[in-house]
């Protein structure tokens, strides 16, 4: 595709719901990452798949996040029990081999009321 | 853990200065570093990208410098726009981990 897309754009939902949210790379990337923004903060690191594995989950803040990416391109991140300290808005970004430049979607703006 | 740092937090200049935004980072074993501009309720945009064998990166108006020996990286916008103004971020990523470390940014506003 033309850039990274990430759907929903906005997306509120309830204490205590389940949440997902979709990354779409850039086509032929193999590098994705996963952000968490809050209001004027830099991006903070969630995770980071390399294919179709996570090579390195080290900042998934607890066990209610998680992320798949099964076939190597589309990522769905994960939140069960949404909390509201999850509001935030979540980023992604690939690249096409891992470590080179890194391209952003719009990102994701999830309020938990 | 790395950390980075951007001074100043916000910048205001006329429209036409030459400007450089500074960010900092306390680990100086990087493998590169990346510039970002990030307009309001949107994502990042890449700017410039630096290896760490490289001293410095030149896209258009931008130039961006790093010397890691003294943790440190600089990107000079020339002859700003108003159309220059939006938050930047800096990123940086260690030799070893997977991870990227944002800056908290530097807020730009150019005055026409």
């Amino acid at each position: 595709g033309a850039g990274v897309s990430q759907t929903p754009s906005n997306k509120v939902t309830e204490k205590g719901k389940y949440v997902e949210l979709r990354c779409d790379p850039i086509s032929g990337h193999t590098a994705l990452y996963w952000y968490r923004q809050s209001l004027g903060q830099g991006p903070e690191f969630l995770i980071y798949f390399q294919g179709t594995g996570a090579a390195d989950d080290s900042g998934l803040p607890n066990d209610r996040f998680f992320a798949v990416r099964p076939e190597g391109s589309v990522s769905t991140l994960k939140i069960q029990r949404t909390e509201r300290g999850d509001s935030a808005v979540y980023l992604c970004a690939s690249s096409s081999v891992a470590f080179s430049e890194q391209f952003f979607g719009p990102g994701t703006r999830l309020t938990v009321l | 853990k790395q950390e980075v740092t951007q001074i100043p937090a916000a910048l205001s200049v006329p429209e036409g200065e030459n400007l450089v935004l500074n960010c900092s980072f306390t680990d100086s074993a990087i493998y590169n570093l990346q510039w970002f501009r990030q307009d309001p309720g949107k994502g990042l945009t890449s700017l410039l990208l630096i290896q760490s064998s490289q001293r410095e990166q030149t896209s258009g108006r931008l130039n961006a410098s790093l010397d890691k020996s003294s943790g440190r990286s600089t990107l000079y916008i020339a002859a700003s726009q108003p159309g220059d103004s939006a938050t930047y971020l800096c990123a940086v990523r260690p030799n070893t981990g997977n991870q990227f470390y944002f800056g908290t940014g530097t807020s730009l506003t150019v005055i026409p």
